[in-house]
């Protein structure tokens, strides 16, 4: 079946330093959208993309469909920034999303 | 706070008991989608509505589930005989309709727990 790969697993980055999550496809995927799981379990939608490129804040993401990839970029990293981060995709608006195991971030100071 | 609203956020029930939760999805939002996220954080489509209509579930929802999203009601999704390996957080999720696609918006979840 469709597969979402994602790296790393976890994560531990100091404060104020970054790093970039990685998600490949295994098919030809129409969007792409990032999350991040709190401790309580609640998923915030960090981004939607259908193509190139977002920026909010200290994260941006991309989105490049024909090579089959996403990632999530976080700069000067914050203690509230911890938790488990997800990409998902699907390959149109009412296919169910295809989620990547998560990225377990802990930033530590 | 998430326009998903999801209830109850927890529920605990016995082996063999009906387990039932509920999403009211956002506003202008006619597709709904529920997941399970195990221990293991993985993800499980479950089923997904646009208006009162499945679209697609899998074969446990099919046999184990009753799910439904009548109109000017909330969403439900009821575990007929509770197992212990339905100890989970389940997710709802709406959004707009078409091919085009746009984000989800997640609800907070009801966590299960079967004991």
């Amino acid at each position: 079946g469709d597969q979402v790969e994602q790296s790393p697993s976890a994560l531990s980055l100091h404060e104020g330093t970054g790093s970039a999550l990685r998600c490949n496809f295994t098919t030809t995927m129409r969007a792409v959208q990032w999350f991040q799981q709190n401790s309580r379990g609640s998923l915030i939608n960090l981004f939607y993309l259908a193509s190139g490129t977002k920026e909010n804040g200290r994260l941006k993401s991309t989105f490049n469909s024909k090579e089959s990839y996403s990632t999530l970029h976080i700069r000067d990293a914050q203690l509230e920034d911890s938790g488990t981060y997800f990409c998902a995709a699907r390959k149109g608006g009412n296919y169910k999303y295809v989620f990547g195991a998560g990225t377990r971030l802990k930033v530590i100071a | 706070n998430s326009k998903v609203i999801q209830t109850p956020r927890y529920l605990v029930k016995g082996q063999g008991q009906k387990a039932k939760m509920r999403c009211i999805p956002e506003k202008g939002h006619p597709v709904v989608f529920w997941y399970q996220q195990n221990k293991n954080n993985e993800f499980k489509f479950l089923i997904n509505f646009q208006n009162q209509e499945v679209l697609q579930q899998i074969d446990m929802t099919e046999k184990r589930f009753s799910a439904e999203c009548p109109s000017n009601s909330p969403c439900s999704l009821e575990i007929q005989s509770s197992e212990a390996g339905d100890s989970a957080l389940y997710l709802c999720a709406s959004s707009p309709p078409g091919q085009g696609g746009s984000d989800y918006t997640f609800g907070s979840g009801t966590r299960l727990l079967v004991i």
